[in-house]
């Protein structure tokens, strides 16, 4: 079947702007995850979903950084004012429901370059 | 302050030896492990796992060992082969596993030569 998908899978803009930036789970999977990878750096936890609801946002680094999952499907994460900084790639993961143990899969990821 | 570290960058190993590496972890509340491949471009994708109520886990040439009291967990590729060159992401999960976020180390860059 159809694994998690992103789009775009490249963004490139200037400091000051926003961006959005899509994952389309897995169908039926209800647990969303966004992750940023920096250069040579592992995945860093920002954002998880379970159904509608962010379960925990703790990861997000600050309130320009925002995520949506209205219907419970496919998320949008936003950044508002992109800074230099916020460069990565931007990974999202989904996981089904009822599972006992966190195994997450992955999309390609949208690699953001902020200049 | 890394609460998983993955403390070599890389390591290279000739095909059909075994490949070892390593990761190490802070937290004594994680109680699941996993190991994830990595490929240029793309997501990083699951390989296997552990509880923290096994010592080893097994699927074809891939074995996870789990020393709780050491905190330290290895994935052993035996025998290698050129395709599993990658990135290899050692994660933790903690409080029961269920659903929380995962903890990454910073990867361990595998190369094996033909």
């Amino acid at each position: 079947g159809a694994g998690v998908s992103q789009t775009p899978s490249n963004k490139v803009t200037e400091k000051g702007k926003y961006v959005e930036l899509r994952c389309d789970p897995i169908s039926g999977h209800t647990a969303l995850y966004w992750y940023r990878q920096s250069l040579g750096q592992g995945p860093e936890f920002l954002i998880y979903f379970q159904g509608t609801g962010a379960a925990d946002d703790s990861g997000l680094p600050n309130d320009r950084f925002f995520a949506v999952r209205p219907e419970g499907s496919v998320s949008t994460l936003k950044i508002q004012r992109t800074e230099r900084g916020d460069s990565a790639v931007y990974l999202c993961a989904s996981s089904p429901a009822g599972t006992t143990y966190n195994e997450q899969f992955f999309g390609p990821g949208t690699r953001l370059t902020v200049l | 302050d890394q609460q998983v570290k993955q403390n070599s960058p890389s390591l290279s190993v000739q095909e059909g030896r075994i490949s070892i590496l390593n990761c190490d972890y802070t937290n004594s509340m994680f109680d699941y492990f996993l190991w994830y491949k990595k490929y240029p471009a793309e997501g990083p994708t699951f390989l296997i796992s552990i509880s923290s109520i096994k010592d080893k886990n097994e699927d074809g040439r891939f074995t996870v060992f789990l020393n709780k009291s050491a905190k330290h967990l290895s994935l052993h590729i035996v025998p290698s082969q050129p395709g599993d060159s990658a990135v290899y992401f050692c994660a933790a999960s903690g409080i029961g596993g269920s659903q929380g976020n995962l903890i990454f180390g910073k990867g361990t860059k595998l190369s094996v030569k033909p």
